[in-house]
């Protein structure tokens, strides 16, 4: 089924451990992005993609890292997980080339760091 | 640097009343604006955006929301609210035609609770 896909859904882990959230799209939207969502902070981009092999930082990257070898996945890394990294972390993704219609969200990784 | 503010964190109303959720935006040319609802546990779904062209834009569920240029605002309104609009909405802006990376500012978000 076409979309944008997160996985896993949920998630704990603990703290030191090294954990890699999935996301994948069936569209071929060249932008990705990977934001985390916390009370009272709304979204906050963590990390996007602008094209395959082409990743840059957002406004909270500390701690995380991402690659994107092809363009429909660009899977998010938490090198040492700790707790303040418990939060719901959702992947979007874009077309821009022939036209801009907007973002398209996952449905979002709910990980716990104990 | 687009920025995005939603001055109200919490807004209540009772079913059938009228909504209106305010917006204010900096970006130093016209934006894309986007609204975005989220329902407990779930992701974010699209109601409505602009690009250009018609200031009044209308969405899914009733929505609709305007642009005001003069005002950095587009303001989000549904005229009869229904119990099942209780969620959490944010709102976006993003570069417009004019260029940028096209990356998405969200607000803190408005959370909108229904009394029946």
């Amino acid at each position: 089924d076409a979309g944008i896909t997160q996985s896993p859904r949920y998630k704990i882990t603990e703290t030191g451990r090294q954990v890699t959230l999935m996301c994948h799209q069936t569209w071929s939207h060249s932008y990705m992005f990977w934001y985390r969502q916390d009370l009272g902070h709304g979204l906050r981009l963590i990390y996007y993609s602008a094209a395959a092999d082409i990743t840059d930082k957002g406004e909270v990257p500390d701690g995380y890292v991402v690659s994107r070898s092809k363009t429909e996945n660009f899977p998010l890394t938490l090198e040492s997980a700790t707790r303040s990294q418990t939060s719901v972390y959702f992947c979007a993704s874009s077309v821009v080339k022939g036209g801009f219609y907007g973002y398209t969200f996952g449905s979002g990784t709910r990980l716990t760091v104990v | 640097a687009q920025s995005v503010t939603q001055p109200d964190i919490h807004i209540t109303v009772s079913e059938g009343a009228s909504l209106e959720l305010r917006c204010n935006y900096s970006y130093g040319a016209t934006p894309y604006l986007f609204w975005y609802v989220q329902s407990p546990g779930q992701g974010l779904q699209l109601l409505l955006k602009y690009f250009s062209g018609d200031t009044l834009v209308q969405g899914i569920k009733g929505f609709e929301a305007e642009f005001k240029r003069s005002q950095s605002s587009f303001n989000l309104r549904k005229p009869s609210v229904h119990w099942s609009d209780a969620a959490e909405y944010f709102c976006a802006v993003g570069a417009g035609a004019s260029g940028g990376s096209y990356i998405p500012t969200f607000g803190r978000g408005t959370s909108l609770i229904v009394h029946p």
